[in-house]
């Protein structure tokens, strides 16, 4: 699977705009884009994931560049609760697939009030 | 619906000893993943299941661990004999086919 890289940690105002940037240069066009994040020690929760298109669901929106080779998570209006490590990953979906989620260090999100 | 559900939550073991997880997906995924992430590392894939059948098992560190998943629906893991290296938090994931995973709240084992 293809490397991402992220910002280490990033800070938000409650309320505002969470924009989570994640470089990915060497996606292959069969890789998608997923993010997850993990609130303190809980088991990571999916949040969104896209292939070239942009895509918004009740908790966020994915932003993909026209080459693909980057990618913004962006959640409206952040709150306290939002606060957690974000995962960029990209992968590989189909039978023949390792379908493994590779985890890297991700984006520590502070929200503050 | 009822979400990936791990068993125990928390473990403590002496070096040496035999320890058992349990994960339960999500009913009717066919696809089982385990991870873990030790202390200070990140992350780390560890096998993946389809049904009962292992379709990966290249994240599994050594021949002391052993994955089950009989009947194709909850999952053992098997650690024999632990080691002070296996502390972590042990995550399990289920997805139906190849959509997203959806993770468990995980076991941390700790062993002393």
């Amino acid at each position: 699977d293809a490397k991402t890289t992220q910002p280490t940690s990033m800070d938000c105002a409650e309320g505002r705009a969470a924009n989570l940037p994640c470089n990915h240069s060497t996606i292959s066009g069969n890789e998608y884009v997923y993010w997850y994040r993990q609130i303190h020690s809980q088991g990571p929760q999916y949040i969104i994931h896209g292939l070239k298109n942009n895509e918004t669901n009740e908790m966020a929106s994915l932003i993909i560049t026209e080459d693909r080779k980057s990618s913004t998570l962006i959640l409206p209006h952040a709150t306290l609760r939002d606060t957690a490590v974000y995962y960029c990953i990209v992968r590989v979906l189909g039978r023949n697939a390792g379908n493994m989620l590779t985890f890297g260090g991700g984006t520590r999100l502070m929200v503050k009030p | 619906e009822a979400g990936v559900t791990q068993f125990p939550s928390h473990s403590v073991i002496e070096k040496g000893q035999t320890v058992t997880l349990r994960c339960d997906p999500i009913s009717g995924h066919d696809n089982l993943y385990w991870y873990r992430r030790v202390m200070g590392k990140e992350i780390k894939f560890l096998l993946h299941f389809v049904k009962e059948s292992k379709q990966d098992e290249s994240g599994m560190p050594n021949n002391r661990f052993l994955a089950e998943r009989t009947g194709g629906t909850y999952s053992t893991l098997k650690v024999q004999p632990a080691e002070l290296e296996d502390s972590g938090v042990y995550f399990c994931a289920s997805s139906r086919g190849f959509a997203e995973a959806f993770f468990g709240q995980g076991t941390r084992l700790t062993v002393v």
